[in-house]
């Protein structure tokens, strides 16, 4: 079945470093989302990409879709201490059915 | 955050005992789901409903059944319990389906433990 990898599984950073946190699908997506989950909290619906090729930015935070539509990555650009989380990414591909990848656990040491 | 409460939201029962979580939504949506989050797995999703009486299996429904009477209500039966089945449990609700460029809103979850 479908597969969406999601790596690294874990990223301990200085807060100011840059963090990268990226997707890969076994199938081509429909679209992809990203979701942020803080700890002992629940995932809170970041963004969404959707074009070929498409970049969008939130504040210190990209997300670009590949050309193929089958990977994606989330960059946050010099990292705070509200950043803490797990960021999922989750793909709609074949059957219309969401796939989450099995996230990336940002620690930010101040 | 959307209109979403689960309940309840911390549960320890045995092997072998019937559970139900249950999921109630304000916002109307048509939508909702429920998931499992483990360690090294992400979300995994159990059961979905698409309107009231309609619902589909997900990736990992085995060992559990789904109920929705009402628009704002989506019941989780896990109808003997396995310590494999401990888990938390969110329930999501999205307005558009996943046919559709949506997004989902989660509930605050529900911590289950089966020893």
């Amino acid at each position: 079945g479908q597969q969406v990898m999601q790596i690294p599984q874990y990223q301990h950073v200085q807060e100011g470093e840059d963090f990268t946190t990226y997707c890969n699908s076994s199938t081509t997506l429909s679209n992809i989302q990203w979701y942020k989950q803080r700890p002992g909290g629940h995932p809170v619906f970041l963004i969404q990409l959707v074009k070929s090729g498409e970049v969008k930015k939130q504040k210190r935070l990209t997300f670009q879709f590949g050309e193929a539509k089958k990977n994606s990555s989330l960059h946050i650009t010099a990292t705070q201490t509200t950043d803490v989380g797990t960021y999922f990414c989750a793909g709609l591909g074949y059957g219309n059915k969401l796939v989450f990848g099995a996230g990336t656990i940002l620690r930010v040491k101040s | 955050d959307a209109g979403i409460t689960q309940s309840p939201r911390h549960k320890v029962t045995e092997t072998g005992t019937p559970v139900t979580l249950r999921c109630h939504q304000t916002e109307n949506h048509r939508y909702m789901y429920w998931y499992r989050q483990d360690p090294g797995h992400g979300l995994r999703l159990i059961h979905y409903s698409y309107g009231v009486k309609d619902t589909d299996k997900g990736e990992v429904s085995d060992g559990y059944s789904v109920s929705r009477s009402k628009t704002e209500d989506f019941l989780l039966t896990l109808e003997s319990a396995t310590s494999s089945q401990t888990s938390v449990y969110f329930c999501a609700i999205s307005e558009l389906g996943l046919v559709s460029t949506d997004t989902q809103y989660f509930g605050p979850g529900t911590r289950l433990t089966v020893l």
